[in-house]
């Protein structure tokens, strides 16, 4: 049983450019979440998807925007970097609406910018 | 809108110590809490959670935690820590119905503990 899946691994961006990160959630889940955790803080909500519409939505700029596939994979994209922006990007997945429900995370997406 | 202090930012530890990590919320209503953990390199797996019941809730790998609504407090334990232990610990927070059922973490207490 496959659990959460993401990539790429690593990325080295540059200020000002646009980048994209996949998340495949555990099998079964249909709701995924994308959180930013920087160097030395825990993981901090961006937003959540489920039935290909955003959900919920943390405190991030229309930088930060997503989509949600009919597969229930998802992908996180940030316009415009700044220096920032420079953290472990984390997915997790889990069953929508069952706030006693386990999220399931994935490794992470460890994103560099220059 | 809840919020979550875990107060020992970086812990050391001799094998076969004793571990505590504090972790204290704010919210007013009926929360849910989780403990995180984050080992070296892997991704962030549930050590344990309380929705209701017996405030002393039992994990994996030997850790507990205990409840205390009056203290407004999930502290974390374990009797006697390994070296494998090593790793960064998250408290998290979720508050439905009346807050969000997103989690709030905490900072995270990174534990070293020495063979």
């Amino acid at each position: 049983d496959a659990g959460v899946t993401q990539s790429p691994t690593h990325l080295i961006k540059t200020r000002g450019q646009q980048v994209t990160l996949r998340c495949s959630p555990k099998s079964g889940h249909d709701t995924v979440s994308w959180y930013q955790q920087a160097l030395g803080q825990g993981p901090q909500f961006i937003f959540q998807y489920y039935e290909e519409e955003e959900r919920q939505r943390g405190n991030f700029p229309d930088r930060f925007s997503g989509h949600q596939f009919p597969n229930y994979s998802s992908e996180l994209n940030v316009n415009a970097l700044l220096l920032g922006d420079s953290a472990l990007y984390l997915c997790a997945s889990s069953l929508y609406g069952i706030p006693t429900d386990t999220q399931y995370f994935g490794p992470g997406t460890r994103l560099t910018v220059l | 809108a809840q919020s979550v202090s875990q107060h020992n930012h970086h812990v050391i530890l001799s094998e076969a110590a004793s571990l505590e990590l504090g972790c204290n919320y704010s919210y007013g209503g009926t929360v849910n809490l989780f403990w995180y953990v984050q080992y070296p390199g892997q991704h962030l797996q549930l050590l344990l959670k309380y929705f209701s019941g017996d405030p002393l809730v039992k994990g994996i790998k030997g850790f507990e935690a205990e409840f205390i609504k009056s203290k407004f407090s999930f502290n974390l334990r374990k009797p006697s820590v390994q070296w494998s232990d090593t790793a960064e610990y998250f408290c998290a927070v979720n508050a439905p119905p009346g807050g969000s059922y997103i989690p709030t973490f905490g900072r995270g207490t990174s534990l070293i503990v020495h063979p």
